[in-house]
């Protein structure tokens, strides 16, 4: 089973910018891509960014142009850059493999990793 | 972009019994390969969410047999056979056809 870990989070003030990282136990065979999902404290999940392994970024409307999502596979790290934070950013952020069996490139969420908390208030 | 509509949004259940999750999709989830983009996941109390049941009927590995999921098109359904203690925490489906994903509202299940 592969482990994901995330790390970066923590408090920042509103239009600040925090880089989350995702880093993966071993290389995720059979992986076809990795996405960010955030939960607001009490409520239910959203998804907000996937990148595909052929290099396809995709974004929730509510983050597009403030966040971006990359990867360093040599050292097999996941990152999410999120710039102009805004009070509703404030969630626990998972990052997660994707997995496929059908068609397309991310069918569904195999491994999530713990989440790490970002809190965006002043 | 698509909508999930889960219901109900709270199930109090009793140990043994069998137990149902709603899900319906405001768009068709069926592609023409066949299958339907639709995945069941848990979060169990304090946890990261974790795979149940993917393109709409598969179980994933190391999930008990006591979970199944049916349906097509645009209505889901997730069964628990026998509820058991630590199937308690809230449940959401998520469709994974086209981005932006989306997930249901959640249903938490409780024990009675």
């Amino acid at each position: 089973e592969v482990r994901l870990l995330e790390s970066g989070g923590g408090l920042v003030q509103p239009g600040g910018s925090l880089r989350l990282s995702c880093s993966a136990s071993e290389f995720t065979s059979g992986t076809t891509g990795m996405s960010w999902v955030r939960q607001a404290l009490g409520k239910g999940l959203e998804w907000v960014s996937s990148l595909s392994d052929y290099g396809g970024t995709h974004y929730a409307d509510s983050v597009k142009g403030r966040f971006t999502i990359s990867r360093d596979s040599s050292k097999n790290i996941l990152y999410l850059q999120m710039n102009s934070l805004r009070a509703d950013d404030t969630a626990v952020y998972y990052c997660a493999n994707c997995r496929v069996y059908g068609s397309g490139w991310c069918n569904y969420l195999d491994d999530w990793g713990l989440g790490t908390l970002v809190t965006v208030s002043s | 972009d698509i909508v999930l509509t889960q219901s109900p949004v709270s199930l109090p259940v009793t140990p043994g019994e069998p137990a149902s999750i709603s899900c319906r999709s405001s768009q068709s989830l069926l592609y023409s390969d066949g299958y339907n983009y639709l995945d069941w996941y848990l979060q169990k109390p304090g946890q990261s969410p974790q795979l149940l049941i993917y393109l709409g009927s598969h179980r994933a590995s190391g999930v008990s047999d006591r979970f199944s999921g049916s349906g097509s098109g645009t209505d889901f359904t997730l069964e628990i056979s026998r509820v058991e203690a630590e199937d308690v925490g809230v449940y959401y489906c998520m469709e994974g056809l086209q981005t932006p994903f989306t997930f249901g509202g959640g249903t938490k299940v409780e024990i009675k």
